[in-house]
C-alpha cells in the first residue's frame, strides 16, 4: 500500500539556520503531497501542499516541491524562528476515491534562540 | 466558527472503564475521521466515516466502535478500555474534493 517515510528527529536548529526535513513516498497512483504541523498542545494543521509533479507549495516561508522522479516532498525553510517549533508531518492523500491520507511518523524541531 | 471541536479534552479510565469521545463540526464536510497519535507512531486511522450513516475501519479499529447518526456529529466509543489505548486522539473532517484535513484539538485519555 501507499506509504511515506520521512526524516526521524528530533531536529535541533538554532534561529535563522537552514532548515530540510526529507520525505519520501510510495504511491501506487498519482497522489497529492502535504506537509502538516502540529505545535504544542494543538492538532495538525495544513501548511502546505502540491497536486502534481513538479508543484511547489509554499506558505510561512516553508516550501517543497513535488518530485515525481525521486517520489520526494522535502520541506525547506531558509531561515527558521523560534515559533517554527513543532511537530512535521508529511502526507500523501490516495486519489483512489477512499479519502484517506497516509502520514508519516512526523519530525520534531525545536528552534532554539 | 469553531470548526472541529472535541470532548473532553483529558480524561482518565481504569481497565474496563467505557466512554465515549465526541467530536462535532460547523464545516458542513461530509467525510470525518479518528485518528490516534503514540509517540514515534505518527497518525493512524482508527475509523472514518465518508457521509453520515456511514463507517469505515482504518488501520488500527481494534476496540473502537464509532457512530455517524448526522453530518454534524461523529463518536468514538471505548467499550472495555485497555493501557494500550493510552493515547491522544484526534478527529478530523474534510469536505468533497477539498483533499485538506481540518483537525480538532484533540483528547488526551489514560488507561490505568
Amino acid at each position: 500500500g501507499d506509504s511515506v517515510t520521512q526524516m526521524e528527529g528530533p531536529v535541533t536548529l538554532s534561529e535563522e539556520a537552514f532548515l530540510t526535513i526529507n520525505c519520501t513516498y510510495t504511491a501506487t497512483g498519482y497522489p497529492s503531497l502535504f506537509w502538516y504541523v502540529q505545535y504544542p498542545g494543538e492538532g495538525l494543521q495544513l501548511l502546505l501542499k502540491a497536486t502534481k509533479a513538479d508543484d511547489k507549495g509554499s506558505n510561512k516561508g516553508f516550501e517543497a516541491t513535488y518530485r515525481k522522479e525521486t517520489t520526494s516532498f522535502h520541506l525547506e525553510k531558509g531561515s527558521v524562528q523560534v515559533s517554527d517549533s513543532a511537530v512535521y508531518f508529511c502526507a500523501l492523500s490516495d486519489r483512489g476515491g477512499s479519502e484517506k491520507l497516509v502520514f508519516g511518523k512526523g519530525t520534531k524541531l525545536t528552534v532554539n534562540p | 466558527n469553531a470548526g472541529v471541536t472535541q470532548t473532553p479534552k483529558f480524561q482518565v479510565l481504569k481497565t474496563g472503564q467505557s466512554m465515549t469521545l465526541q467530536c462535532a463540526q460547523d464545516m458542513n464536510h461530509n467525510s470525518m475521521y479518528w485518528y490516534r497519535q503514540d509517540p514515534g507512531m505518527g497518525l493512524r486511522l482508527i475509523y472514518y466515516s465518508a457521509s453520515e450513516g456511514t463507517t469505515d475501519k482504518g488501520e488500527v479499529p481494534n476496540g473502537y466502535n464509532v457512530s455517524r447518526l448526522n453530518k454534524r456529529e461523529f463518536s468514538l466509543r471505548l467499550e472495555s478500555a485497555a493501557p494500550s489505548q493510552t493515547s491522544v486522539y484526534f478527529c478530523a473532517n474534510m469536505g468533497d474534493g477539498l483533499e485538506t484535513q481540518y483537525f480538532g484539538p484533540g483528547t488526551r485519555l489514560l488507561v490505568l
